[in-house]
């Protein structure tokens, strides 16, 4: 495979469950991101890996745990997610220096019920 | 504080007409400047960037865009719109490493 993969591709939990968004990239890239696209805003950076380590943590609430246990893989833990969590989560990689280009996954569409 | 703007949520053109999609900046510097493309169910792939150099810069699928310093812009263009264009745009700057900022992107309508 190429690219940056994602899955699963559709999610739907309840409130009170525990799931996991994977990430996974073919590209050589040394940095990983998570996004949040919501209808009608922009696209909201939530978590920045660079060689593995944390580097940008923006705000993001505490039901939303990222984990990266290497540098082609990438995860989110979701647990007591709220309705208005339902989202379009995007991964992203890239090499870690200013102005690299982003290459995208597809997305995995996530509905909180 | 850093920005992007798209100011136009949907454009609808003709199948053969040209297009431009409008994409204004905020910041103090040249920053790096993106287009990119989402198509339905998809993620966000690259059209082209600008980081220096000649200010109109080609990419693919027959689109170009032209940085404009003195307006703070990066309007994207093509000469002739086909149908598979329809999608959404994405107008982005990168004024540091990590630091992406995206516009709320235009809708893009092709009409038969």
């Amino acid at each position: 495979e190429t690219g940056v993969t994602q899955t699963p591709r559709h999610l739907v939990m309840g409130m009170t469950n525990k799931k996991s968004l994977k990430c996974e990239q073919h590209l050589g890239h040394n940095a990983m991101y998570w996004y949040k696209q919501s209808a009608k805003k922009p696209l909201e950076l939530m978590f920045v890996y660079s060689l593995e380590e944390r580097v940008e943590n923006n705000s993001v609430p505490s039901r939303f745990s990222p984990e990266c246990p290497n540098s082609s893989h990438l995860f989110l833990h979701l647990h007591t997610l709220q309705p208005e969590d339902s989202a379009l989560y995007l991964c992203a990689s890239s090499l870690v220096s200013a102005g690299e280009t982003q290459y995208f996954g597809p997305g995995t569409r996530l509905l909180v019920l | 504080a850093q920005s992007v703007t798209q100011p136009d949520i949907h454009i609808t053109v003709s199948e053969g007409a040209s297009l431009e999609l409008r994409c204004n900046y905020s910041y103090g510097a040249t920053p790096y400047l993106f287009w990119y493309v989402q198509s339905p169910g998809q993620g966000l792939q690259l059209l082209l960037k600008y980081f220096s150099g000649d200010t109109l810069v080609q990419g693919i699928k027959g689109f170009e865009a032209e940085f404009k310093r003195s307006q703070s812009s990066f309007n994207l263009r093509k000469p002739s719109v086909h149908w598979s264009d329809a999608a959404e745009y994405f107008c982005a700057v990168s004024p540091g490493t990590y630091k992406y900022i995206f516009g709320t992107g235009t809708r893009l309508k092709v009409l038969a």
